[in-house]
């Protein structure tokens, strides 16, 4: 139980372009997902807390405009990284909250590269 | 001032030898969790073994223990018997508060390298 994907694994896109990002709780419902961000070697970042059906809470210093959070069903967020830039290239996971045990359970992660 | 401190880069441990991660933690609040998750090269990461502020025993899982030292505000993973699949990155975290959808604070984490 408490399966998390994300989807894709893995995008190259164009500077310029938007990019979407879904992360699904497979087993159970999560009325809040978290979108981290990791760059090479370092810590994981948290960009901002999506709950079902109201706005994401933003970290300071994350564009709330660039990067776009939905979370429109108690299985599904999505992250869109709008008019992307090389600096956006990262490593993006998500993580979805299993109420019975307060544990973060995460996605495999997005590995997004920017030309 | 950092929320976790995980003070150990990286750690090397012969294949079935034990090792100790080293986590601090800096909390006001009574009532918080602690959390280990173990990170391979893959990206993905796994959750590993969970503490409780009021949890009067340490936590156990399998090979994993938690030695959990509330007045030192330290929360140390053992890992027992190691093996060469263990070698990952370990990140220690923690949720202040009660309640779902806290979100967590991540510590810098510890590369161990587990040798043949």
């Amino acid at each position: 139980g408490a399966v998390v994907s994300q989807h894709p694994s893995w995008v190259i896109c164009k500077s310029g372009t938007s990019v979407k990002i879904e992360c699904r709780s497979l087993d159970f419902q999560a009325t809040t997902m978290f979108w981290y961000r990791q760059f090479p070697k370092q810590s994981l970042m948290l960009m901002a807390t999506s709950n079902e059906g109201s706005k994401a809470t933003y970290e300071q210093g994350v564009e709330k405009d660039k990067f776009l959070i939905n979370h429109a069903s108690l299985t599904l967020s999505t992250l869109t990284v709008t008019s992307a830039h090389p600096e956006d290239s990262s490593f993006y996971i998500c993580s979805a909250t299993l109420a019975a045990t307060d544990t973060q359970y995460f996605g495999p992660g997005t590995r997004l590269t920017v030309l | 001032a950092q929320k976790i401190t995980q003070t150990q880069p990286g750690m090397f441990v012969q294949e079935k030898e034990a090792v100790t991660l080293d986590c601090t933690y800096d909390t006001s609040d009574p009532s918080y969790g602690l959390f280990w998750y173990k990170q391979p090269s893959s990206g993905e990461m796994i959750f590993l073994i969970y503490q409780g502020s009021y949890d009067q025993q340490n936590a156990t899982e399998g090979r994993y223990s938690l030695n959990f030292q509330k007045a030192r505000k330290s929360a140390n993973l053992v890992i027992s018997a190691s093996q060469l699949g263990d070698s990952a990155m370990y990140f220690c975290a923690m949720r202040e508060g009660l309640g779902y959808g806290q979100n967590f604070v991540f510590g810098p984490g510890t590369r161990l390298s587990v040798l043949p």
